[in-house]
């Protein structure tokens, strides 16, 4: 079965320090990928994705990510973090098995907390 | 944001009584999809939505069940509610993209609490 690993459960930062949040799934085939964000109290947001093309991906607020393929990693950077990004992350992937399932596996998120 | 709305957005029931969670949404989206949140889990897939009267169970779909009569209502049901139910309740839809899949939209949340 699929799966997503976030190894990073809880990560505490002060503002203006770089960030790097890990994502590695497991499947050999076609995946697109996720990133989401979610502020205390509020509902799941995406910030980006990946389907092809430029393994760099930019999203909203300043973040990016990278798919390595051969790493099976979707890892998430922001080079320099705001209180205002204190939030919980969650990575997602999606298996095409030749077709899409439009189904997302999610990690267990990553609690970043940023001190002012 | 995507026009999702989900009701109720709090709820306090016993261990025992049934339980209905509506999602809707003004989008047209094809598929719709019910999530549980729980601490150190993540978000778990209960039962998604592919159509009207197209179901399909998720990774944690005991103890729940959906229907879809309309393209926008999406209802999630605890048949007899336990304590392990307790979560945070999340609605999503999507639509098909030109790559195959696109991005999930998510509501507001439910918050259930079953004592």
């Amino acid at each position: 079965a699929q799966s997503v690993s976030q190894h990073n459960h809880h990560v505490i930062l002060s503002e203006a320090a770089s960030l790097e949040l890990g994502c590695n799934y497991s499947y050999g085939g076609t995946v697109n990928l996720f990133w989401y964000v979610q502020y205390p109290g509020q509902h799941l947001q995406l910030l980006l994705k990946y389907f092809s093309g430029d393994p760099l991906v930019k999203g909203i607020k300043g973040f990016e990510a990278e798919f390595i393929k051969s790493k099976f990693s979707f890892n998430l950077r922001k080079p320099s973090v705001q209180w205002s990004d204190t939030a919980e992350y969650f990575c997602a992937v999606n298996a095409r098995y030749g077709g899409a399932t439009n189904k997302l596996i999610f990690g267990t998120g990553t609690l970043l907390a940023v001190q002012p | 944001d995507a026009g999702i709305t989900q009701s109720p957005r709090h709820k306090v029931t016993e261990t025992g009584t049934p339980v209905t969670l509506r999602c809707h949404q003004t989008e047209n989206h094809r598929y719709m999809y019910w999530y549980r949140q729980d601490p150190g889990h993540g978000l778990r897939l209960i039962h998604y939505s592919y159509g009207v009267k197209d179901t399909d169970k998720g990774e944690v779909s005991d103890g729940y069940s959906v229907s879809r009569s309309k393209t926008e209502d999406f209802l999630l049901t605890l048949e007899s509610a336990t304590s392990s139910q307790t979560s945070v309740y999340f609605c999503a839809i999507s639509e098909s993209g030109s790559g195959g899949v696109n991005e999930q939209f998510f509501g507001p949340g439910t918050r259930l609490t079953v004592l």
